[in-house]
């Protein structure tokens, strides 16, 4: 069984500040984790990912994330938000099997102002 | 990279009728994709599992002949809403796994159905 909490339905930062979004998991097995995006009335777009190796991993547009297995974190950041970035975030964790299902966090609203 | 198309992108139809989403990837062939429903400021909910060439997974609760899933080649995978009702307006969105990568999903723009 695997479970996914997102720490905050909105974040709101300014433009040019610290982005962090926090993303806990539960997992019976060794994770992949990811962080998704959601623009409005879009699908998701893959951010990063994290399956094994270093646990820094970097994504595109300045996001990055570290998987923290003793605190079974996987927290994204950025260090200068930007007014695009505004958009939902979805954290998700998923089994190392191939058909191993996704489960998504309830998602973080990012709201960025100038 | 991955791309996955999803047609349409927004549909209106009235209450009792069938609507139609497909969900094609564009350049990888895709044994297996995944059909989500996405209500308003909420999480995506997978609502079943679609491989090629056999019957679709539903996840609990989801009422496999209220939606109907097709994937019927490595590349294209249907949801049928039938007899859809007000409260099936939704975002329904698909994925699609690549062959290879780790469970690394691409998804669809999402379709927006509103029934009247």
């Amino acid at each position: 069984a695997q479970s996914v909490t997102q720490l905050g339905s909105h974040v709101s930062v300014s433009e040019g500040a610290l982005v962090l979004l926090r993303c806990n998991y539960s997992s019976s097995v060794p994770p992949y984790l990811f962080w998704y995006v959601q623009y409005p009335n879009q699908g998701l777009q893959l951010l990063l990912k994290y399956t094994t190796g270093a646990t820094l991993v970097k994504g595109i547009n300045g996001f990055e994330a570290e998987f923290k297995k003793s605190e079974t974190s996987f927290h994204l950041t950025k260090p200068s938000a930007h007014m695009s970035d505004a958009a939902e975030y979805f954290c998700a964790v998923s089994g190392r099997t191939g058909y191993s299902t996704l489960t998504f966090g309830k998602g973080t609203m990012l709201l960025v102002s100038p | 990279g991955a791309v996955v198309s999803q047609h349409p992108s927004r549909v209106i139809c009235k209450s009792g009728t069938s609507v139609k989403i497909e969900c094609r990837s564009l350049d990888f062939q895709a044994t297996t994709m995944f059909w989500y429903r996405q209500f308003p400021k909420q999480s995506l909910m997978l609502m079943a599992t679609s491989n090629e060439g056999s019957k679709a997974t539903y996840e609990q609760g989801v009422e496999k002949d209220k939606f109907l899933i097709n994937h019927a080649s490595l590349t294209l995978s249907t949801l049928t809403v039938t007899s859809a009702h007000p409260e099936d307006s939704s975002f329904y969105i698909c994925s699609a796994r690549e062959a290879a990568g780790a469970n690394v999903l691409t998804f669809g723009a999402g379709s927006r159905l509103t029934v009247l």
